[in-house]
Parts: C-alpha cells; sequence; structure tokens
C-alpha cells in the first residue's frame, strides 16, 4: 500500500450515531491534516497534526474529535452531527512537521452523508 | 484574510478546444502550487511555481505565475476528456497553503 488511505470510502449515519474516519499514511511524513470539501465551497483545513501533536484547530465544531496516535495515522471521530455536515473529508500528509507550509498529499476522502 | 478567487467556476467545452484558468488574489504568495482533483478522489498535484513571472509546462499544460505573485493561469491545449475535473489553486501563506475556489471543468468527447 502506498500514498494516503481513508476508510471507509462511503459512510452513512444518523444525527444520534457515532462513528470514526480513518487515515492512514505510507509516505514517512511527519504532518497529517484533515479537510472538508462541501459543494461551492473552498477545501476547508479543520486540524493539523505535526508529530502526532495538534497544532492547528481551525473553529471546528466539537462534534468532531480528531486522534493521531502516531505519525501515520489519523482518526476524525464523529458524534451527534448535523446534516450540513454531509461533506467529503479528506486527509493529506506532508514531510515537514515543524509547521511551515509544504506540500501536501491527499487521500481519496470519506463520502459522509448525515441523514 | 488570504483568499483566491478561481474564474470560471464551471467550463464545459469540446474535446481539442483551448481553455484557461485563473486564480487571483490582492495577496502576494511565496508560492502557489495547482491540483487536479477528479470525481471521487483526492486532489492531485500538478505543479508547484514560486518564482514570479514564472511559466511551467507540463505536457499540454501551461502554468503562468503572475509577477507580483498575487494570481495564475492554467491554459489547456487541445483539451482532453482525461483532462476532465477540478482543478484547485493553492497559495503558500505564512502558516499554510491557502485553497482557491476551483474550477470545474468537463471535457466532451
Amino acid at each position: 500500500e502506498t500514498g494516503v488511505t481513508q476508510t471507509p470510502r462511503h459512510l452513512v449515519m444518523g444525527m444520534t450515531n457515532k462513528k470514526s474516519l480513518k487515515c492512514e499514511q505510507h509516505l514517512g511524513h511527519n504532518a497529517m491534516y484533515w479537510y472538508k470539501q462541501s459543494a461551492k465551497k473552498p477545501l476547508e483545513l479543520m486540524f493539523v497534526y505535526n508529530f502526532k501533536e495538534q497544532t492547528e484547530n481551525n473553529s471546528v465544531p466539537s462534534r468532531f474529535s480528531p486522534e493521531c496516535p502516531n505519525s501515520s495515522h489519523l482518526f476524525l471521530h464523529l458524534h451527534t452531527l448535523q446534516p450540513e455536515d454531509s461533506a467529503l473529508y479528506l486527509c493529506a500528509s506532508s514531510q515537514d512537521g515543524t509547521g511551515a507550509p509544504d506540500t501536501q498529499y491527499f487521500g481519496p476522502g470519506t463520502r459522509l452523508t448525515v441523514l | 484574510t488570504q483568499l483566491l478567487e478561481q474564474s470560471p467556476q464551471f467550463l464545459s467545452i469540446q474535446e481539442g478546444e483551448n481553455l484557461t484558468v485563473y486564480c487571483n488574489s490582492s495577496s502576494v504568495f511565496s508560492s502557489l502550487q495547482w491540483y487536479r482533483q477528479e470525481p471521487g478522489e483526492g486532489p492531485v498535484l500538478l505543479v508547484t511555481v514560486v518564482t514570479g513571472g514564472e511559466v511551467k509546462k507540463l505536457k499540454r499544460l501551461t502554468f503562468q505565475f503572475g509577477d507580483a505573485r498575487k494570481d495564475s493561469s492554467l491554459h489547456i491545449t487541445a483539451a482532453q476528456p482525461g483532462d476532465t475535473g477540478l482543478y484547485l489553486c493553492a497559495g503558500e501563506g505564512t502558516y499554510k497553503y491557502i485553497f482557491g475556489t476551483g474550477t470545474r471543468l468537463k471535457v466532451l468527447a
């Protein structure tokens, strides 16, 4: 397996469910990111982790809870979501864990639908 | 706040036509990247431009970074159905890359 992988690729959940999205990178990178991509909106950066430490949280509601157990894995735990949270959730990784901008490599995304 | 506006938002053309998409900002960026995102996939990096006035070519794609490093363009010559996708520009901000609004291109056979 190479690159950045995400599971599941598609997820349908009710507003009262709890689910988790998983991201794994096989590139030896030190930084990992969660983005939200909605129709007609630019990519929205949600969270950034550098060397397993969260370095950015862009005012994301607490119903989204990230977890980064090591530099290769990133999770997004979801609970009591709203229909407007339906979107494509993209994970990305980059080499530099110091916080300076560098090229990001994206996974294929998880298409989330909240009923 | 640094913003990147892309135009047009949508473009539908016939195979063989040429096209240009634009990425504009009032902010100066240290570098700018272009990505293509195909349906059901994540964005894939096409190119990074770092010098004002720089032109880079990738087969039928020509990328230009504005002299003032506030804007960029992507020109596709003789478009093919395989060029269909969402084209995103991303400017290097102080702490992170800022993504543009995107241009959705459809090339009809």
